[in-house]
């Protein structure tokens, strides 16, 4: 089983919708959470963290729920420019990546 | 702002030659990773250095080398480039183990 999963996807939605992505992880013991954002040909940066309160960015919204180990990214109004690869990072004794989600917001 | 730079953008070798793929960061950071990414796979982290002349396994060590002579340059290197090393590859670097991760723009290597 991988450390950090997500659906590849892609999800392809219309300017304006809302969608929602989320990761699973099995180590119960990891103390951070992050999403990264990936776009075409370039590398990953960080988009936010995730707290356990939950937090807001925007139009960007991450979720934990450490009971069910999982961790969520909402994206409200999607933009065209919101196009890009989703990486999960998992925290424990090191960061781990998981392999991304695709969006694809079209006009 | 944060600068992670690599030697090349597209590299490419044939079976068998020496590899060496250079990262130069601007931040005075301690911690430097290599990675290789893979579709399907995400980042999977290969050597990594909290130090100077220090260097730790990653999850997939096997067929690389690291060196960090220098606090500001991590250096990959394959030995002996083999057609299942294809692949994008990334370097990072952060003030700590766990936090945050700066990358670099990525250099796409193929073997043939």
């Amino acid at each position: 089983r991988k450390e950090v999963e997500q659906d590849p996807g892609p999800f392809n939605v219309p300017e304006g919708a809302t969608v929602a992505f989320n990761c699973t992880y099995s180590n119960s013991a990891s103390q951070s959470f992050f999403w990264y954002r990936q776009d075409c040909r370039k590398e990953p940066k960080l988009l936010m963290s995730v707290y356990s309160s939950g937090n807001e960015d925007g139009r960007f919204t991450a979720q934990l729920n450490r009971a069910s180990q999982y961790i969520s990214l909402l994206i409200r109004d999607s933009k065209l420019s919101d196009s890009a690869t989703y990486l999960c990072v998992v925290r424990g004794n090191k960061l781990v990546f998981g392999a991304g989600t695709i969006l694809r917001v079209k006009s | 702002d944060v600068k992670v730079t690599q030697s090349s953008r597209y590299l490419v070798k044939r079976t068998g030659e020496k590899v060496f793929l250079e990262c130069v960061q601007d931040m005075d950071h301690e911690n430097m990773f290599w990675y290789r990414q893979d579709p399907g796979l995400g980042l999977r982290l290969i050597y990594f250095s909290y130090d100077v002349k220090m260097k730790e396994k990653g999850d997939i060590p096997e067929g690389y080398s690291v060196s960090r002579e220098k606090k500001e340059r991590f250096s990959l290197i394959l030995e002996s480039a083999s057609t299942n090393q294809t692949s994008m590859y990334l370097c990072a670097s952060s003030s700590d183990r766990v936090r945050e991760q700066y990358f670099g723009p990525g250099t796409r290597l193929t073997v043939t």
